[in-house]
């Protein structure tokens, strides 16, 4: 089954200690991304990547870090979390690129920093 | 830089109503438009898009939606909605010149029996 998988779906944690949550896909994606869902906020970018090591800033990069080492996996790295990054965060991929194609979307991590 | 504005953060309505979900984009020469679906506890998915062509568009579950390049609208519509259909709508616009997809706020449909 094509997918998008990320891990944990839920996390609470405290504020300083660093966390990963991996995401990976099954469909051969060139395109990944993070997005972070707030209340009346909608979906905004963190970090985007067109392909194995190229990855770029989206909207709300503070305090994130990301790699792509290999094509399915894109983890996103807390390094010292912060109340302000509670929230629930979506990885995407596609195949195509965004503006055109169709974006699949994990079932999303809920992270509270306590 | 291109933006998304969905007016409405919530829309109740009874089942078998109709119900029409708004989206507006700020101008630009060419758009791609989108609408995706998120229901109770999982991620998005796509309804319906836009990327040429006909300006009505045909999505899943019944789902349809309008380009209207003059109002700069991508408006979504079901003639008669179920109980199933509770999720949060977001529109999407892109342009391109760009890689981006910019979200909307979301529209909370809440389906009444």
């Amino acid at each position: 089954e094509a997918q998008v998988t990320q891990n944990p779906r839920y996390l609470i944690t405290v504020t300083g200690k660093k966390l990963t949550v991996t995401c990976s896909q099954n469909m051969n994606h060139e395109y990944m991304s993070w997005y972070r869902q707030d209340p009346g906020l909608g979906l905004r970018q963190i970090y985007y990547s067109m392909n194995v090591e190229v990855t770029d800033k989206g909207d709300v990069p503070e305090g994130y870090k990301v790699s792509r080492k290999e094509k399915r996996n894109f983890p996103l790295i807390l390094e010292s979390p912060s109340p302000n990054q509670t929230s629930l965060y979506f990885c995407a991929s596609s195949l195509l690129r965004p503006n055109t194609g169709e974006l699949f979307f994990g079932e999303g991590s809920r992270l509270t920093v306590l | 830089a291109q933006s998304v504005t969905q007016l409405d953060s919530q829309v109740p309505v009874f089942e078998e109503a109709p119900v029409e979900l708004r989206c507006n984009y700020s101008s630009s020469v060419s758009v791609y438009l989108f609408w995706y679906v998120q229901y109770p506890n999982q991620g998005l998915q796509l309804l319906l898009k836009y990327l040429s062509g006909s300006t009505l568009v045909k999505g899943i579950n019944g789902f349809e939606a309008e380009f209207n390049k003059s109002q700069t609208s991508f408006h979504l519509r079901k003639p008669s909605v179920h109980i199933s259909d509770t999720a949060e709508y977001f529109c999407a616009v892109s342009d391109l010149n760009t890689d981006k997809l910019i979200f909307g706020t979301g529209t909370r449909l809440q389906v009444f029996p």
